[in-house]
């Protein structure tokens, strides 16, 4: 159980578009889903922090212009990279955490390798 | 200084051997400690859980935590090559807060 999704898991696009990736949970409903990304041989950076229905709250230095979060449902966020650019490529992992959990154990999607051109 | 130091090695071992890892950190709040394995171009699995200072065993698998010297470590018995992976510690303030990851250790097993 406890299966956290993303898709798509590798995208590939021209400098100036906007891409969407969407994160799921599979098999739960999720109160709060995580927005990270990964620089290679660095460390997981949290972006945001999503509950479902109502603003996300971006971390300090995170354009939340640039980075759009919508968290539609118990089961989905997605990340928006609008108008993204070179430097926006990295490897970009949503987690999310259960609705009823002793522990708010955070479960990690597969992850988004982000290339822009 | 960042929140929380790990070494990003690469470590390499022959199997068998005993795999250590730690992290330090210079946060007195935290309180709860994770560490988490990443393969490659995957996301990262919890491995182990901790909240109080000592030991933890699961398995092959042991977490240490020393909070007076701010200082966890995570130790792997009877390492195996499918232990190849990146592990990062994790840290949070409380049961529901945000965590803070170290860089990760590249640990590579050779049989």
């Amino acid at each position: 159980g406890a299966v956290v999704s993303q898709h798509p898991s590798r995208v590939i696009c021209k400098s100036g578009t906007s891409v969407k990736i969407e994160c799921r949970s599979l098999d739960f409903q999720a109160t709060t889903m995580f927005w990270y990304r990964q620089f290679p041989k660095q460390s997981l950076m949290l972006m945001a922090t999503s509950n479902e229905g109502s603003k996300a709250t971006y971390e300090q230095g995170v354009e939340k212009d640039k980075f759009l979060i919508n968290h539609a449902s118990l089961t989905l966020s997605t990340l928006t990279v609008t108008s993204a650019h070179p430097e926006d490529s990295s490897f970009y992992i949503c987690s999310a955490t259960q609705l009823e959990s002793s522990y708010n154990e955070q479960f990690f999607g597969p992850g988004t390798r982000l290339t822009v051109l | 200084q960042k929140e929380v130091e790990q070494d990003p090695g690469p470590l390499s071992v022959p199997e068998g051997a005993i795999v250590s890892l730690n992290c330090t950190y210079s946060n007195s709040a935290f309180q709860y400690f994770m560490w988490y394995r990443q393969y490659s171009r995957k996301g990262p699995e919890l491995l182990m859980y901790t909240y109080s200072s000592g030991n933890k065993e699961d398995g092959r698998f042991t977490a240490q935590v020393d909070k007076s010297s701010k200082y966890i470590s995570l130790f792997i018995r009877d390492s195996q090559p499918s232990d190849s992976a990146t592990y990062l510690c994790a840290m949070s303030i409380s049961n529901d807060y945000k965590l803070s990851f170290g860089a990760g250790t590249t640990v590579t097993v050779r049989a």
